[in-house]
């Protein structure tokens, strides 16, 4: 398996929603990430992982809380988000921190 | 700071039509750099890691090379389905990140 999954593919929530945002890989890699794209820009890093404790944090809001479960899941909280909020979420994987990451197809998110 | 730039920011090409994309980087010791290709609404597709200057990889119509201070992705004979945006990216030594460029949207016209 080569893959990283990530489900929904697609989600719409209202501002006061509170949804999870789901990222899985089965190729034994020990760093996860989120990244946030926005239409015709380059990936952003949110979050790192390694070894499931959380290592880099961007400064992203508090209203985005990552949470690694275990070495093949990756979750991202969404609570009280803004309309500016809404991006394509990206999940991705690495062997190690330092090596090139495997992405998953993302999330779309639309806040409403 | 590392940086990364990709020239031309969009190109138009007709089948068949060879061409190379650009990725000019300045990094504080490079771990290696990165070629991705995506779709739109897709996430970014692994094409090659690029680790010394002189290192050349292919994979179809693709080949990608590295200097000490660039990159470039050349393609050979494009196909329509080549269409999509090439991302470039740089990792340093022991950074956790990847740092993106712009990216170069590529249409290729049958």
């Amino acid at each position: 398996d080569t893959e990283v999954t990530q489900t929904p593919k697609h989600l719409v929530m209202g501002m006061t929603n509170k949804k999870s945002l789901k990222c899985e890989q089965h190729m034994g890699h020990r760093a996860m990430y989120w990244y946030k794209q926005k239409a015709k820009k380059p990936p952003e890093l949110m979050f790192v992982y390694s070894y499931e404790k959380l290592s880099i944090n961007e400064s992203v809001p508090s209203r985005f809380s990552p949470e690694c479960p275990n070495s093949s899941l990756l979750n991202l909280h969404l609570h009280a988000l803004q309309p500016e909020d809404s991006a394509l979420y990206l999940c991705a994987s690495s062997q190690r921190v330092d090596y090139g990451y495997t992405f998953g197809s993302g999330t779309r998110l639309t806040v409403v | 700071e590392d940086q990364v730039t990709q020239s031309p920011e969009a190109l138009r090409l007709q089948e068949g039509e060879s061409s190379s994309l650009n990725c000019s980087y300045t990094v504080s010791g490079l771990r290696g750099l990165f070629w991705y290709r995506q779709d739109p609404g897709k996430g970014p597709e692994f094409l090659f890691t690029l680790y010394s200057a002189g290192e050349e990889k292919e994979k179809e119509r693709l080949k990608a090379t590295l200097t000490k201070k660039e990159s470039f992705l050349h393609i050979t004979a494009p196909k329509p389905e080549d269409s999509a945006t090439y991302l470039c990216a740089v990792q340093a030594e022991g950074a956790q990140k990847l740092v993106f460029g712009q990216g170069t949207r590529l249409t290729i016209n049958p």
